[in-house]
């Protein structure tokens, strides 16, 4: 299974663009990039996910580089309730094409005011 | 409609005791997973479900540990004989279409359950 590398945390100004690195230098051509946040007693939620292109929605934009080894999660303005825990995830199909996002640590943004 | 719905929300259980917790997923979505989330870690693969049909139980940690969706909507994992190292928040999650890549998985709120 690919596997992703993560800053354990990171800082951010209120209002100011957040920036959260990943890597997965093992990603297979066809194997996505997911991006999904935790804030503490919720459940997991989705941001975004991409292939090869840049991806952008109402919650961020997603940067891929063209070797697709690395990627950038985008919040452009950042605002206090964005403060949590960012799980960058390659998505594998498994053995019966299951599909199951793989979860690491994670990047745990705290937006400061 | 609504999201992925779990019930209950929390659960106190003495050690021993069996437990069932119960996913709701979004209507039609056909794949199913659940996931096993420690305090402090990120979220653990337990198992997934096409529609009635279970094709993954690689990350079920144990044999007391049992899901089943007979339906192919609702879903239950039981754990049975729970011990203290169970204690955490089962999450389930749904998505529409079956072939992996590109579909978004949804998550529910989760179930916390502390064992004692």
């Amino acid at each position: 299974d690919a596997k992703t590398t993560q800053p354990t945390s990171m800082d951010c100004a209120e209002g100011r663009a957040a920036n959260l690195p990943c890597n997965h230098s093992t990603i297979s051509g066809n194997e996505y990039v997911y991006w999904y946040r935790q804030i503490h007693s919720q459940g997991p939620q989705y941001i975004i996910h991409g292939l090869k292109n840049n991806e952008t929605n109402e919650m961020a934009s997603l940067i891929i580089t063209e070797d697709r080894k690395s990627s950038t999660l985008i919040l452009p303005h950042a605002t206090l309730r964005d403060t949590a825990v960012y799980y960058c995830i390659v998505r594998v199909k498994g053995s019966s094409n299951t599909g199951k996002l793989i979860f690491g640590q994670g990047t745990t943004l705290q937006v400061k005011p | 409609g609504a999201g992925v719905s779990q019930s209950p929300r929390y659960k106190v259980a003495k050690r021993g005791q069996d437990v069932a917790l119960r996913c709701d997923p979004i209507s039609g979505h056909v794949s199913l997973f659940w996931y096993q989330q420690a305090l402090g870690q990120g979220p653990e693969f337990l198992t997934y479900f096409q529609n009635e049909a279970q094709l993954d139980k690689s990350g079920l940690p144990s044999d007391r540990f049992f899901a089943e969706r007979p339906e192919g909507s609702v879903s239950t994992l039981k754990i049975q004989r729970t011990q203290q190292e169970d204690s955490a928040v089962y999450l389930c999650a749904s998505s529409r279409t079956l072939v992996a890549g590109g579909n978004t998985i949804y998550f529910g709120e989760g179930s916390w359950l502390t064992v004692v």
